[in-house]
C-alpha cells in the first residue's frame, strides 16, 4: 500500500535554528498538507499545497514557516527560526484530490523538540 | 467556522464490551466526516469515512460509524473492543467545497483485559 514518507522521525534543534522537515508524498497525489500536534493538545492544519503553490494557510502559518516542493518527489516544511512553542509533531498529508473520497493519507510524523 | 467536538477525553471499556466514540460537527452544507486512529509514535492512520449514502459506515478493523444529520453527529462505535483498540482516535470534517479537514480534540481509549 502506498505510504507517505517522513524523515526525520526525530529532530532536536536548538532555539532559533532553522529546521526542514522532509516528505515523499504518494507519487500520483496532487495535494499536500501539513498539521501539527502539539503534545497532548489537538491535530492542527497548517497549510495545503497544490500546483506548485499554497493554496490555503492557518493563522499558525506565519512567516516563519515555508513549504517548497523542490523536485518531482519531495514536500518540505521548513521553519526559519525555531522558537520552544514550535516543538510538535509535525504530519505531512497527500491526497489525490482536493475532496478526496478516501481522506488523505499521513505519513508517520516527525517530532520536532526545539530546547 | 467549521468545528468538530469530542466530548470525551478518554474513554474506558472492558475487552469485549461494545466501545462507543463520540463525535458531533459543525460543517456547512453536506460534509465528509473521518475517522482517523493514532497509536503510540504512529502517525495518523485512516479509519472509515463518510461521504454519502447509508448512514452507517463500516470501515478498518472492526470499526463503524453512524452518521446522524439531525443531531449532527458521527459516532464511532465497535461491537466488541480489544486490548489493541487502545489509541488516540480524531474524528475529522470537511465541507464538500474542499476545504481542508477540521480535526477534533481526539479521545483516547483505553480497553482493559
Amino acid at each position: 500500500e502506498p505510504e507517505v514518507t517522513q524523515t526525520p522521525s526525530h529532530q532536536v534543534t536548538q532555539m532559533g535554528q532553522e529546521v526542514i522537515l522532509r516528505c515523499v508524498p504518494i507519487s500520483n497525489h496532487l495535494y499536500f498538507y501539513w498539521y501539527r500536534q502539539i503534545l497532548g493538545q489537538k491535530v492542527e492544519f497548517l497549510v495545503s499545497f497544490y500546483n506548485n503553490e499554497i493554496s490555503e494557510k492557518s493563522e499558525i502559518f506565519d512567516d516563519q514557516f515555508s513549504v517548497e516542493r523542490p523536485d518531482g518527489s519531495n514536500f518540505t516544511l521548513k521553519i526559519r527560526s525555531t522558537k520552544l512553542e514550535d516543538s510538535a509533531m509535525y504530519f505531512c498529508a497527500s491526497s489525490e484530490w482536493g475532496t478526496s473520497d478516501s481522506g488523505y493519507t499521513f505519513g508517520s510524523g516527525t517530532r520536532l523538540t526545539v530546547v | 467556522a467549521q468545528s468538530v467536538a469530542q466530548p470525551e477525553d478518554q474513554v474506558n471499556v472492558a475487552e469485549g464490551n461494545p466501545l462507543t466514540v463520540k463525535c458531533t460537527y459543525s460543517v456547512s452544507g453536506n460534509p465528509y466526516l473521518f475517522w482517523y486512529v493514532q497509536y503510540p509514535n504512529r502517525g495518523l492512520q485512516f479509519l472509515l469515512k463518510y461521504i454519502t449514502g447509508d448512514n452507517l459506515v463500516k470501515g478498518s478493523y472492526g470499526f463503524e460509524a453512524e452518521f446522524n444529520k439531525s443531531q449532527t453527529s458521527f459516532h464511532l462505535k465497535k461491537p466488541s473492543a480489544l486490548v489493541s483498540d487502545s489509541a488516540l482516535y480524531f474524528c475529522a470534517a470537511q465541507d464538500n467545497y474542499g476545504q481542508n479537514f477540521v480535526f477534533g480534540p481526539g479521545t483516547r481509549l483505553s480497553v482493559l483485559p
